[in-house]
Order: structure tokens, then C-alpha cells, then sequence
């Protein structure tokens, strides 16, 4: 049973407009979630995080939604840049972290 | 920012041998390392915690005695896969916390390794 879903393997969105990338997960005593984001080749990076008693986070063109009754978080990218292609991992933690499967983002010039 | 590197980026090996992958962090120390195993178009799979001078914990359905962790110093953990199948093939990525960093959920991830087995 998957704990953390991202359901969109892939996404694709014009250069300057919004991206939004998604992800559910089913363990209510997750506490602590994070965006990774990763290039071919590449671990993966650290983007943004959002605690559990937050409902949002912000840092300059990433912000992170979390809402606890619908076990749901998102991260907005705004504007979006050729640069922002690349595989969004969310991860969610109740002590180690559980990977969603990734979005493949691309942002078209 | 925190480097951590992995050793080899790229290895393939012939069916039953061992494959031993190094994981160091590069300009702090790491109490504790993790290794991932990725699947082609997969989420990141936990396998095992290692942690500097002691036995590492390892995942439910991951075999300790094939897949080998060492930690023993607070730049270097390594993963050895005993005995490689085919079925091992797939992309090893560590990760390592900074044992210096005011938060606990901060971990940087190597580029990982690329394991064919023949």
C-alpha cells in the first residue's frame, strides 16, 4: 500500500505560468513533508518542506499547500522556468520519509 | 551547500559477484546515512539507516546479509551487494544528514549509482 501518491507521472506547462504538482498521501502521522526535486543523473535536491501545524510555506517562487483533512499537499511554482524541468519527488515523514513516485515537470521556452 | 558523492556512478558486474558502492559526505560529517534503491519510474525505497559505529537498521523485506552497510567513519558509509542477480540492477542513491544541522529532516542526496547485473 503506497502511503504517499503523487497521481500525475507528468506535467507540462509554459514557460511563466503556474506549475502546481501534487501529491495525497493515507498516513495521518505523517508530520513533516518535503519537495525534492531532481535532475537525470542527479540524487535529488531539496526544494521546500511544510510542517504538519502549518498550511502553507513560502520561498520565492515555491510555495507548498498542505491540507490535513484532505491528506493533501501541493507545491506552486510561479513563474516557471525552462530551469524547473526536472522530477518532483514529495516526501513525506513520521520519522524516516516515504517517497511518492516523482512528477516529470517540463516547462516549455 | 553540503556535497555528498558516491563511488562508482556506474558499474556493471556479471551475475554473482559483489558490488561494493561508497557514499561520503564531502564537506561535513554524517551520523547518520540512508540508502535508497530507485526503480525506473518509482518512488525512492528505503532500504536500510546507517548510523556512524553501529549496525545499520535495515527496512522490512530488504536481506541484511546481501546488501552489506558499513558506516564506519562520519564521512563514509558503503553498500555492498553480495552475490548480485539481475534482479539487484537498478539505481543506489545515499543520502546523509549533517550531524551539525539545527534541523533534524535536512538530508542531501548523493547522484547515485547505476548497478547492471549481467
Amino acid at each position: 500500500d503506497q502511503q504517499v501518491k503523487q497521481n500525475s507521472p507528468s506535467l507540462s506547462v509554459q514557460e511563466g505560468r503556474i506549475s502546481i504538482l501534487n501529491c495525497d498521501y493515507t498516513n495521518s502521522m505523517f508530520d513533516y513533508f518535503l519537495w525534492y526535486k531532481k535532475y537525470p543523473a542527479e540524487g535529488p535536491t531539496f526544494l521546500i518542506s511544510i510542517s504538519s501545524i502549518k498550511d502553507k510555506n513560502e520561498d520565492g517562487r515555491f510555495t507548498v499547500f498542505l491540507n490535513k483533512s484532505a491528506k493533501h499537499l501541493s507545491l506552486h511554482i510561479v513563474p516557471s522556468q525552462p530551469g524547473d524541468s526536472a522530477v518532483y519527488f514529495c516526501a513525506a515523514k513520521a520519522g524516516k520519509s516515504t517517497f511518492g513516485d516523482g512528477t516529470t515537470l517540463t516547462v516549455k521556452p | 551547500g553540503a556535497v555528498v558523492s558516491q563511488h562508482p556512478s556506474r558499474v556493471i558486474c556479471k551475475s554473482g559477484t559483489s558490488v561494493k558502492i561508497e557514499c561520503r559526505s564531502l564537506d561535513f560529517q554524517a551520523t547518520t546515512m540512508f540508502w535508497y534503491r530507485q526503480f525506473p519510474k518509482k518512488s525512492l525505497m528505503l532500504m536500510a539507516t546507517s548510523n556512524e559505529g553501529s549496525k545499520a537498521t535495515y527496512e522490512q523485506g530488504v536481506e541484511k546479509d546481501k546488501f552489506l552497510i558499513n558506516h564506519a567513519s562520519l564521512t563514509l558509509s558503503t553498500l555492498t551487494v553480495t552475490s548480485a542477480h539481475p534482479e539487484d540492477s537498478s539505481f543506489y542513491i545515499c543520502s546523509a544528514r549533517d550531524r551539525t544541522a539545527t534541523s533534524t529532516d535536512t538530508q542531501y542526496f548523493g547522484p547515485g549509482t547505476r548497478l547492471t547485473v549481467l
